[in-house]
């Protein structure tokens, strides 16, 4: 089984800031990972697909980098309604699962 | 705009059967991968596991011996059985469409309770 661990834990931010969320893979996953936002009492919504390719309608401020282990996913400047958990998930083919990492929660500072 | 659907029991005892079901409608049913996810109550994803629409399966390694995913091309449906739940299958249940790169659409979510 492939482990996914991602950090922080816990991002504290103010609007308008940066964010960089990083997620590492217990083995190569090449660049089978997706990016998922999670709003309290909603579905998962994906943003990023293969790694760095943005989903239908997600705002040009995600972008999303890496192969292999080690991906991130950058969010230029938060909006307020960025303020969210977020998942990664690997696709690779072998082993056959798709597992998700723990999630980072952007809270507001 | 591709709609999933979900239903099925929301409280059971524990040792019976988990049975969901997720109906599709507004896209193609071939071609994708049919996957349920579930999250605890304040904890994070899990992946259960996906099957094509040709019906093949893929399951969590963890969940494997309890686990059956199936589907019904002629209705969009496909459907998740979960037999001998604990306490510790309490979650959301998310049905979702998606590739090899992810999932795209998902389901509304429904709560499963496990209680006696």
């Amino acid at each position: 089984e492939i482990v996914l661990t991602q950090s922080p834990t816990t991002l504290s931010l103010s609007p308008g800031e940066r964010a960089t969320l990083s997620c590492r893979a217990s083995q190569s996953v090449r660049s089978h990972l997706a990016w998922y936002q999670q709003k309290p009492g909603q579905a998962p919504r994906l943003l990023i697909y293969g790694a760095s390719n943005r989903a239908t309608g997600v705002p040009a401020r995600f972008s999303g980098s890496g192969s292999g282990t080690d991906f991130s996913l950058t969010i230029s400047s938060l909006e307020p309604e960025d303020f969210a958990v977020y998942y990664c998930q690997q696709r690779a083919n072998w082993p056959p699962d798709g597992s998700f990492g723990g999630g980072t929660k952007v809270e507001i500072k | 705009q591709v709609q999933l659907q979900q239903w099925g029991a929301g409280l059971l005892k524990p040792s019976e059967t988990l049975s969901l079901t997720c109906a599709v409608s507004g896209g193609p049913f071939s071609g994708y991968f049919w996957s349920w996810i579930r999250q605890p109550p304040g904890k994070g994803l899990e992946w259960i596991g996906e099957i094509s629409h040709n019906g093949i399966p893929k399951y969590n390694s963890s969940l494997k011996s309890r686990v059956t995913m199936s589907v019904d091309t002629s209705k969009s449906h496909f459907s998740l059985k979960v037999i001998s739940v604990t306490a510790a299958d309490t979650a959301v249940y998310y049905c979702a469409r998606g590739n090899v790169e992810g999932y795209f659409d998902w389901g509304q979510g429904a709560l499963v309770t496990v209680s006696s």
